[in-house]
């Protein structure tokens, strides 16, 4: 069964910083583009970042772009993401999410990061 | 960036009936567009990919259909589990964009 599995989400203060996991399995990992994206309270969806499958190719949203990093390691089937100088409007529910070209078709259940003081 | 606008942002549906949902983008983004399925406090499903594709395992019901700007997402036939959010989204060039999304709610 392919599973994508979210872990490291917390209530954390503005400025602070945050690592997220997302552990693979039921497919081969290094055979996918990952993503991460996440969904505000009550909002709509927003692609935050794309990696390769070689894990030499990062993308970022403006909006994250400087604060957040990307990382993957193959080798343990896992997908990263450093969040650091963290804002209050950083609160949303956190996907990874896999496929190939431009296609997700394999998400996580979503870890929930909230930014308050 | 290319935004990507849907509508209407609430479409009341009987079941058994079809339903039409529309995508528009800012800019041609050729037939790179994909659908997604979102309940309340799942993670989205990926319906469509390639504006017309269906992904594996959704029901033929689900079609897909434009290029260019203009897309729509028609489910032919309404049953009580196609009640959701449907959003598309571009990934014609980063950064990718989703729609605001539709919600197809019971009439």
């Amino acid at each position: 069964e392919v599973q994508l599995v979210e872990s490291g989400g917390d209530l954390v203060q503005p400025g602070g910083s945050l690592r997220l996991s997302c552990a693979a399995s039921g497919f081969t990992f290094s055979d996918y583009w990952m993503s991460w994206a996440r969904q505000a309270p009550g909002k709509g969806l927003e692609w935050l970042a794309n990696i390769n499958i070689e894990g030499n190719e990062e993308y970022y949203v403006d909006s994250v772009k400087g604060r957040f990093t990307i990382s993957r390691d193959n080798a343990k089937n896992s997908l990263f993401l450093q969040m650091n100088s963290l804002r209050v409007e950083d609160t949303a529910v956190y996907y990874c999410a896999g496929g190939s070209y431009g296609r997700r078709d394999r998400w996580g259940q979503g870890t929930l990061v909230t930014v308050s003081s | 960036e290319i935004v990507m606008t849907q509508s209407p942002a609430t479409l009341s549906v009987s079941p058994g009936e079809r339903a039409t949902l529309s995508c528009r983008a800012s800019q041609s983004i050729s037939s790179n567009l994909a659908w997604y399925q979102q309940k309340p406090d799942q993670a989205p499903r990926l319906l469509i990919y390639a504006a017309s594709t269906r992904a594996t395992g959704i029901p033929a019901r689900f079609s897909g259909s434009g290029s260019g700007t203009e897309f729509t997402l028609t489910i032919s036939s309404l049953q009580s589990e196609d009640f959701a959010i449907y959003y598309c989204q571009h990934y014609n060039n980063w950064p990718w964009a989703f729609g605001q999304g539709t919600k197809v709610e019971i009439k």
